[in-house]
């Protein structure tokens, strides 16, 4: 089946950090949304964007939806232990309703 | 006030078993659906059901069939359970077929020993 390339698979990054992530794909998408899952717990919503080039910003959160409507990625400023969890960007495929997932990031947070 | 709800959390049953697995919703949304994520965390629909009809069948084994009894509920029910059925199943719920948002469930980790 379909599944976005995102990455990094994992990262382990000291409290305060910024981190970046992103997903890639070769076919085009009409929304991108980023998920946080914590363990045990189902994906909860972060952010969603509609438009190529479309910049939106949720709290410390920032995502990018790619103007070639292909890729997507999200920042974290100054990252808090609470930012632990898997993060998962999710494509919504041209012409369909159904969200392909990404392979999930990882995130660590030393603090 | 669970706003996706679940039934069972975990499920440990032997191979070659039937089971089911339960979703209600009080949201009061048309659409719901079936995801599987595997042990490597990858997340994959199953199915979808936009007011009881489905709408997203992707390619699963015809011993998943899925069940809405009314908009509000989707069941999904396993025949001849085997090894390679373990995983967690999420359900999901979204205003309308269109819309962008999907509420997850917590999940129902089924073991297949």
């Amino acid at each position: 089946g379909q599944q976005l390339n995102q990455s990094p698979q994992s990262m382990f990054i000291q409290e305060g950090e910024d981190v970046s992530m992103n997903c890639t794909s070769s076919s085009i998408f009409n929304t991108w949304l980023w998920y946080k899952q914590e363990p045990g717990e189902g994906p909860v919503l972060l952010i969603a964007l509609y438009k190529a080039g479309e910049l939106t910003s949720n709290g410390r959160l920032t995502a990018q939806f790619g103007i070639t409507r292909k890729d997507s990625f999200l920042n974290i400023s100054a990252s808090i232990p609470s930012d632990v969890g898997i993060y998962f960007c999710a494509g919504q495929l041209s012409g369909t309703y159904k969200y392909i997932f990404g392979t999930g990031t990882r995130l660590k947070v030393l603090a | 006030d669970t706003a996706v709800s679940q039934t069972p959390k975990y499920l440990v049953t032997q191979m070659g078993n039937d089971k089911s697995i339960k979703c209600e919703q009080n949201l009061g949304h048309d659409t719901m659906y079936w995801y599987k994520q595997d042990s490597k965390k990858f997340l994959k629909i199953m199915f979808s059901y936009n007011n009881k009809e489905l709408i997203i069948n992707e390619t699963v084994p015809n011993r998943f069939s899925p069940k809405s009894p009314d908009k509000a509920h989707l069941n999904l029910h396993i025949n001849s359970l085997e090894l390679g059925d373990s995983a967690v199943y999420f359900c999901a719920s979204s205003q309308t077929a269109a819309s962008y948002e999907q509420y997850f469930g917590p999940g129902t980790r089924l073991t297949v020993t």
